[in-house]
């Protein structure tokens, strides 16, 4: 079965330093891959997609990044965090209209 | 102007109520998702459909293709049920939309 991994769970960082978030996703291949950001008491803000290794598609101009450097290893990346940064980040996995999203378990975090 | 939109945003209910959330979108969808995500903030994928309709345990969700719009069902519900439902759109196989949310007390 398909399962996806996220961590870490929790982070708090201080402005201006850098940032890496990691999902894996275990048990399939070549899946899209999608990061989100979950402000309080909103819905869920696509930063990221990717259909393939190298491929990341940007829906959000910001000071974030990500990367896909195996199949199944999608990370995000921050070179200097900003206060709104802070958040709710979701890392989600689908085949191309072809199957439900499934979620990590996200990343809460806090910029002070 | 949203491409989801749900009603109600909030909705309190007593154990046992039959309990219907709505969604309404206007873009050419592939299939619409019901996802569920409990105060932990972790999200679970309830249903996908394209049309029709499913039915899992005391959860119904029906779409509308033509008039573009889906409700998500809760028979019988339950404190455990308490939880905050949202409708997403998968408009191009790459791009889903999502609503704000409908978020659900059931109260014993």
């Amino acid at each position: 079965s398909q399962t996806i991994h996220q961590w870490p769970a929790t982070l708090v960082q201080p402005v201006g330093s850098p940032l890496s978030l990691e999902c894996t996703v275990e048990g399939t291949s070549n899946p899209n891959l999608y990061w989100y950001r979950q402000a309080a008491g909103r819905g869920l803000q696509l930063l990221f997609y990717s259909v393939g290794i190298g491929q990341i598609s940007s829906e959000v101009p910001q000071n974030l990044s990500a990367s896909r450097p195996q199949d199944r290893q999608f990370i995000l990346s921050s070179k200097k965090l900003l206060l709104s940064d802070s958040g709710f980040y979701l890392c989600a996995w689908s085949f191309q209209g072809r199957s439900p999203l499934h979620f990590g378990n996200g990343t809460r975090l806090t910029v002070t | 102007k949203n491409e989801v939109e749900q009603s109600p945003q909030n909705l309190t209910a007593q154990e046992g109520e039959f309990i219907t959330i709505n969604c309404s979108y206007s873009v050419g969808i592939s299939a619409l998702h019901w996802l569920q995500q409990h105060p932990g903030g972790g999200i679970v994928s309830l249903f996908m459909l394209s049309s029709g309709k499913k039915k899992h345990g005391r959860l119904i969700a029906t779409i509308n293709i033509q008039e573009k719009h889906s409700s998500l069902h809760i028979t019988a519900s339950h404190p455990r049920d308490s939880a905050v439902y949202i409708c997403a759109v998968d408009h191009t196989g790459n791009q889903f939309y999502f609503g704000t949310g409908t978020s659900l007390t059931v109260i014993p």
